[in-house]
């Protein structure tokens, strides 16, 4: 599996945007390219997943440059409660090769 | 749907003990995953299921543990006997077949447990 390296934290304010960066040099062609969230004391959830260029939801969007070998999740207008820990993971979403790795995350700490 | 459910919410047990964790998938999702939390290794994967089935239980860290699957809506996860260094959060997550699902897993709210 495709390893992953994201920054361990970042700070930003209220109301600003928030990109946060995933390095995955060893991408292989089936390989989707997904972001979860993790807030104190839950379960991680999925954000959104791509496969190359754009993918916009109502939470955030994915930027996949052409060559894939990074992505950058972007939070518009951060508040506090998007205070959470962010994972990227690289996968094959399409077979039955299910095994998710999760790495150390990115702790995102939004101050007002 | 309810979600992933899992229970207890909180365990506290006594070293040697055993300890068993349940889960409920969301209906109709064929895969079913156990995580672990701590702080210094982060979520690992211990285990994983398709159709009731184990697929992969590579991370599953000593023979005291062990997880089950009788049918499609429960799954367990064993230890016995308990140690002070299993205390964590197990997460259980499962997944829907399908083309481009395998990566978006539901999670479950976690067990605590704490083994003094």
């Amino acid at each position: 599996l495709a390893k992953t390296t994201q920054p361990i934290s970042m700070d930003s304010y209220e109301g600003q945007e928030v990109n946060i960066t995933c390095s995955h040099n060893n991408i292989a062609t089936n390989d989707y390219i997904t972001w979860y969230q993790q807030f104190p004391s839950q379960g991680p959830r999925f954000i959104i997943q791509g496969y190359k260029t754009k993918v916009t939801n109502e939470v955030a969007s994915l930027f996949i440059p052409a060559d894939r070998k990074s992505s950058t999740l972007s939070l518009p207008r951060v508040s506090l409660s998007d205070t959470a820990v962010y994972y990227c993971l690289v996968g094959d979403a399409n077979t039955g090769r299910r095994a998710l790795t999760f790495g150390s995350g990115t702790r995102l700490q939004v101050q007002p | 749907d309810a979600g992933v459910i899992q229970s207890p919410r909180h365990e506290v047990t006594e070293m040697g003990q055993e300890v068993t964790l349940r889960c409920k998938p969301i209906s109709g999702h064929d895969y079913l995953f156990w995580y672990r939390q701590t702080m210094m290794r982060g979520l690992e994967l211990l285990i994983y299921f398709n159709n009731n089935v184990p697929i992969d239980d590579s991370g599953m860290p000593e023979d005291r543990f062990s997880a089950k699957m009788p049918n499609a809506s429960f799954s367990t996860l064993k230890i016995q006997p308990s140690e002070p260094r299993d205390s964590a959060v197990y997460f259980c997550a499962s997944n829907p077949a399908g083309p481009r699902s395998g990566t978006e897993a539901f999670f479950g709210q976690g067990t605590r447990l704490t083994v003094v």
